[in-house]
């Protein structure tokens, strides 16, 4: 199957800073990439869907502001967040697709653990 | 809206035995897919077996197959000769055709005893 990448694996930051999420598509060119968070032992909460040089799509309850998504090329995603608190601290998977219809498959990156201090 | 339910938040099986997984779903498109995600400790989120709802017949895929009920909106994985590897939490999804965003239920953790 087609590799995800997320870098950081995982990070530390200090409350009050800005910490950039990448996620990468390898071998593949991704129209459409989502975003997710993950609390411990729950389900995956889709955050966001953006499709290359669009505005991503946010769910309700996201900031935008807070949570901002660049999907400026086909291989490449990046979520910021920005001015993380601790409760920011969280599992965020990111995942890819080759197009915008469904019958394609999302490959999921391996994620990246936030930990807001 | 579309949602997805996942009753059994634990389950057990015994090494080389059969566990069935159960979902429900509810949607209102015509045209959706539905899927079984593995989450191993490492949390890489794995494709595990996918159904189209046009499909009749139910997916397999080597040990994992699935029993989809589309009258009753019901999508169980069936894993059999389990194995110690096969130890996960194990999630439904569904995505349909207006929407197209995976939704997911809250997952199964699936232990395997040896």
């Amino acid at each position: 199957g087609a590799v995800v990448s997320q870098h950081p694996s995982r990070v530390i930051c200090k409350s009050g800073t800005s910490v950039k999420i990448e996620c990468r598509s390898l071998d593949f060119q991704a129209t459409t990439m989502f975003w997710y968070r993950q609390f411990p032992k729950q389900s995956l909460m889709l955050m966001a869907t953006s499709n290359e040089g669009s505005k991503a799509t946010y769910e309700q309850g996201v900031e935008k502001d807070k949570f901002l998504i660049n999907h400026a090329s086909l291989t490449l995603s990046t979520l910021t967040v920005t001015s993380a608190h601790p409760e920011d601290s969280s599992f965020y998977i990111c995942s890819a697709r080759s197009g915008q219809g469904i019958n394609n498959e999302q490959f999921f990156g391996p994620g990246t653990r936030l930990t807001v201090l | 809206a579309q949602t997805v339910t996942q009753s059994q938040p634990e389950m057990s099986v015994q090494e080389a035995e059969t566990v069935t997984l159960s979902c429900t779903y509810d949607t209102s498109e015509s045209d959706y897919y539905l899927f079984w995600y593995k989450q191993p400790p490492s949390r890489q989120m794995i494709l595990v077996i996918r159904q189209e709802a046009y499909k009749q017949q139910n997916a397999t895929e080597n040990r994992f197959s699935v029993n989809f009920q589309k009258a009753a909106k019901s999508f169980s994985l069936k894993i059999s000769d389990s194995q110690l590897g096969d130890a996960a939490m194990y999630f439904c999804a569904h995505v349909g055709r207006s929407q197209g965003n995976l939704i997911f239920g809250k997952g199964t953790k699936l232990s395997v005893k040896p």
